[in-house]
């Protein structure tokens, strides 16, 4: 069975500054998803980023970018000029790519979460 | 577009008695997943629906849960009877195929007292 960990459950940034999540998973599957979402106390999930298991490339969507190292099993969040609308927890989470073909892998496993707190 | 709709999105109710969840997915997704989420247990599948037939309900933690997707613009989840042990915000999510990606609603806030 698939596991994700997340080994920070609070980190701090100041504002402007740059921080990193970690998170690393354990899989026995070679197609995958990894994602990372925001949870602000409105409690909505928001996608912030995804990286496809096939592509060496790391994602980035603005501030946020990913180091993806898919030997190590790691998957990391970096946030860039951080802001203070990005005080949040952040969950890790792996989707299997099986789904894709008819399998019922279609379920995210997430991670237990970090709670990013940004100071001014 | 309009993100995935759910509703209520806040409900208190009396340990006994029947609670529907509603849930709208984003329009040409052909995926919908029921999540849970509690402090104890984090976020956990119930239940997901590929083209309005559920795929795996493993999560559903017994019979008083129950989901349905009659067609493919809704779903409900339905406890009956409801106990204080259900108070967890539930979420619903939807995803199109081949994409990989879910995409969640609002939640709604459940307590049973």
């Amino acid at each position: 069975a698939q596991t994700v960990t997340q080994s920070q459950p609070e980190m701090s940034v100041q504002e402007a500054e740059t921080v990193t999540l970690s998170c690393t998973y354990d899989t026995s599957e070679s197609d995958y998803y990894l994602f990372w979402y925001k949870q602000p106390p409105s409690r909505q999930m928001i996608l912030v980023i995804r990286q496809e298991a096939y592509k060496q490339q790391n994602a980035t969507e603005n501030r946020f970018s990913v180091n993806f190292q898919k030997a190590a099993k790691s998957f990391s969040l970096k946030i860039s000029d951080s802001q203070l609308g990005d005080a949040a927890m952040y969950f890790c989470a792996y989707r299997s790519g099986y789904m894709n073909y008819g399998g019922s892998q279609g379920n995210l496993i997430f991670g237990k979460g970090t709670k990013l707190s940004v100071k001014p | 577009d309009a993100g995935v709709i759910q509703s209520p999105r806040h409900e208190v109710t009396e340990m006994g008695q029947e609670v529907t969840l509603r849930c709208k997915p984003i329009s040409g997704h052909d995926y919908l997943f029921w999540y849970r989420q509690t402090m104890m247990r984090g976020l956990e599948l119930l239940i997901y629906f590929n083209n309005n037939v559920p795929i795996d309900d493993s999560g559903m933690p017994e019979d008083r849960f129950s989901a349905k997707m009659p067609n493919a613009s809704f779903s409900t989840l339905k406890i009956q009877p409801s106990e204080p042990r259900d108070s967890a915000v539930y979420f619903c999510a939807s995803s199109p195929t081949g994409s990989g990606s879910q995409y969640f609603g609002p939640g709604t806030r459940l307590l049973v007292l």
